[in-house]
């Protein structure tokens, strides 16, 4: 059972935008920034967003992220066959821990 | 670039320890931020275990605490995981990872390619 909450899977077909939700709590998201982590089939995840809303140098402006209160969420616009992949949130909680969410599965139909 | 890799057994008894290392490169361990593992067990999804500084200063999963620990050999640039009393729900790929807590605790980059420890007799 992860801390954070996404739904297990999402899907859309190309051109199309998606959305996919990470919930937490007061002890974490709540009062921490969030991070956003791609994982493509058979590789390490990498680090896809930042501090909610940032994007390292690299990744596409399609890929934005935002943050209210409790909860978060990735948003993906201009959906591509190679975002299929596996998204996780994470942040910091009150635990002294990093979370995880437990993960989404994108598929590109 | 910064870069690292794990190394390490992949096969360990049940109740045993186990152990990895991480080669870092590109970086000083002793230079500053904190270096971490995360595990994912096969087909689920990811789980931080903790980080240490190169002071010894660490932090740990408290589901994993009392099993774990993350320790440093700065004149090698490497830096350890020991996970004690293994059960096969320790199996996984295990990432080792630059991990920002002092300045953006939950951005872990870059990551390790990952190796795979599978418990079992």
């Amino acid at each position: 059972q992860s801390v954070l909450t996404q739904p297990p899977s999402a899907s859309g077909t190309p051109g199309q935008r998606v959305t996919i939700s990470c919930s937490g709590s007061s002890s974490n998201i709540g009062s921490n920034n969030v991070y956003w982590y791609q994982q493509l089939p058979g590789t390490a995840p990498k680090l896809l967003i930042y501090k909610n809303n940032q994007r390292p140098s690299g990744v596409p402006d399609r890929f934005s992220g935002s943050k209210s209160g409790t909860s978060a969420s990735l948003a993906i616009s201009g959906l591509r066959s190679e975002d299929e992949a596996d998204y996780y949130c994470a942040t910091w909680d009150d635990s002294l821990s990093v979370v995880f969410g437990g993960g989404t599965k994108l598929t590109v139909l | 670039q910064v870069q690292l890799q794990e190394s390490g057994p992949g096969l360990v008894e049940p109740s045993e320890t186990l152990s990895l290392t991480c080669s870092v490169s590109g970086y000083s361990i002793s230079s500053g931020d904190y270096w971490g593992w995360i595990r994912q067990p096969p087909g689920k999804g990811l789980e931080w275990i903790g980080s240490m500084y190169h002071s010894g200063s660490t932090y740990y999963n408290p589901s994993l605490k009392g099993r774990v620990t993350i320790s440093a050999d700065t004149s090698k640039n490497q830096f350890s995981l020991k996970l004690s009393s293994v059960t096969a729900a320790d199996t996984a790929v295990y990432y080792c990872a630059r991990d920002h807590l002092l300045t953006m605790p939950g951005r872990i980059d870059p990551w390790g390619q990952g190796t795979l420890v599978t418990v079992s007799s």
